[in-house]
């Protein structure tokens, strides 16, 4: 299984740009690469997904690179709403398998 | 409305009362599972179940039971509920693994 690594919280400012790094480095072939968004108390809400370079859509973007090692999740201008935390998950395609979640990273956003 | 559906969403109730949790989800969805969230450990993931009849263990399985019956049906069966199964739960489900989850609201349980 892929073991993921995050940061455990990062501050930012409402307007600013953030961008989560997760580190991924025994990533297999088949894996794909999925982000999650969590308020308290509520489930964990997908965001995003990709397997290699670039994935964008409507609230994100996903940058891996060609090593597929690591990957970051891009959040254009920022509100407080984006308070959360956020989920990096390798997952697995086709085999019986567990899917971990970390412990996450929890965005605080400033006004 | 796509949607996984939980019930209770809250829930107390007393030690080896059994008790089930019920799953639903009306997106002909394959995979479904079951995960528990605690403070500072995350969600960890109890029991999965990748089609009809097809379940497996997660990381915590001990003290929970499951059973998939049906597609769109997933109960988490506590035969004989203990306070260290008071928790955050959550049910999920994906049309294959490895995509996109769907969570459902979440039942608070409390078992004193």
């Amino acid at each position: 299984l892929a073991k993921t690594t995050q940061p455990i919280s990062m501050d930012s400012y409402e307007g600013q740009e953030v961008n989560i790094t997760c580190s991924h480095n025994n990533i297999a072939t088949n894996d794909y690469i999925t982000w999650y968004q969590q308020f308290p108390s509520q489930g964990p809400r997908f965001i995003i997904q990709g397997y290699k370079t670039k994935v964008t859509n409507e609230v994100a973007s996903l940058f891996i690179p060609a090593d597929r090692k690591s990957s970051t999740l891009s959040l254009p201008r920022v509100s407080l709403s984006d308070t959360a935390v956020y989920y990096c998950l390798v997952g697995l395609m086709n085999r019986d398998d567990k899917i971990i979640f970390g412990k996450g990273t929890r965005l605080h956003i400033l006004p | 409305e796509a949607q996984v559906t939980q019930n209770p969403r809250y829930l107390i109730t007393v030690t080896g009362k059994k008790l089930t949790v019920t799953c639903s989800q009306n997106m002909n969805h394959e995979y479904m599972s079951w995960y528990r969230q605690d403070p500072g450990l995350g969600l960890r993931q109890i029991y999965y179940s990748m089609n009809v009849e097809v379940t497996d263990k997660g990381d915590v399985p001990e003290g929970y039971k499951v059973s998939r019956k049906e597609k769109r049906n997933f109960p988490l069966i506590l035969e004989s509920p203990s306070p260290n199964q008071t928790s955050l739960y959550f049910c999920a489900s994906s049309y294959r693994q490895g995509h996109g989850y769907t969570f459902g609201s979440g039942t608070r349980l409390t078992v004193v």
